[in-house]
């Protein structure tokens, strides 16, 4: 299957400050990417999807301002944590969408866990 | 819009015994169902998936029945092993929204040995 790298895989930082987590997909280009939170022993929360060359566009119930997504290239999206809190502390975990059309498989990157102190 | 109902949410089974997770969703414009495997602390992985226009589908010791009419979709493992315990999540998706997964609840397998 198509691999999604992510990265850092595990993160901790001080409340207040802001943490940037990459996904990139490393054999194909993905147009779309998708952004998931996860809560122990919960399923996959979808918090938005991330197109290549515009704006994200935000489930209902997520701060834009506080969750930015940039899909610069083809292969990369970045989500940014902006001034985090403890109760930001979850597995977040990034996917990308490939052969498009009809087929939209999805795959998904190993996740990365953030700690706010 | 879309719900996915999957049960149950935990399975014990013993070594060498058959798991069958099952879903039930709401969206009859839903036509697309993986399954993931998701390890502790990992991301969710793709085993096998199937689309509205079959009924069945088959990779080695795993299987995915769908059933439009009731619209409900099962994934059956056979002769299970420890390395099968994990978490198991459906997910359906109508095609002209843009890929997006709606997951059931999961299901925790625990594979006994």
């Amino acid at each position: 299957g198509a691999v999604v790298s992510q990265h850092p895989s595990w993160v901790i930082c001080k409340s207040g400050t802001s943490v940037k987590i990459e996904c990139r997909s490393l054999d194909f280009q993905a147009t779309t990417m998708f952004w998931y939170r996860q809560f122990p022993k919960q399923s996959l929360m979808l918090m938005a999807t991330s197109n290549e060359g515009s704006k994200a566009t935000y489930e209902q119930g997520v701060e834009k301002d506080k969750f930015l997504i940039n899909h610069a290239s083809l292969t990369l999206s970045t989500l940014t944590v902006t001034s985090a809190h403890p109760e930001d502390s979850s597995f977040y975990i990034c996917s990308a969408i490939v052969g498009g059309g009809a087929k939209n498989i999805q795959y998904f990157g190993a996740g990365t866990r953030l700690s706010v102190l | 819009g879309e719900n996915v109902e999957q049960h149950p949410s935990t399975l014990s089974v013993q070594e060498g015994d058959s798991a069958v997770i099952k879903c039930t969703y709401s969206d009859s414009a839903s036509n697309y169902f993986p399954w993931y495997k998701q390890e502790l602390g990992k991301g969710p992985q793709l085993i096998i998936d199937i689309r509205s226009n079959v009924g069945e589908k088959k990779d080695q010791r795993i299987a995915v029945t769908l059933n439009k009419t009731a619209k409900h979709f099962s994934l059956h493992i056979t002769e299970t092993q420890p390395e099968d315990s994990a978490v198991y999540f459906c997910a359906a998706s109508i095609n002209n929204q843009g890929g997006k997964l709606i997951f059931g609840q999961g299901t925790e397998l625990s594979v006994k040995p």
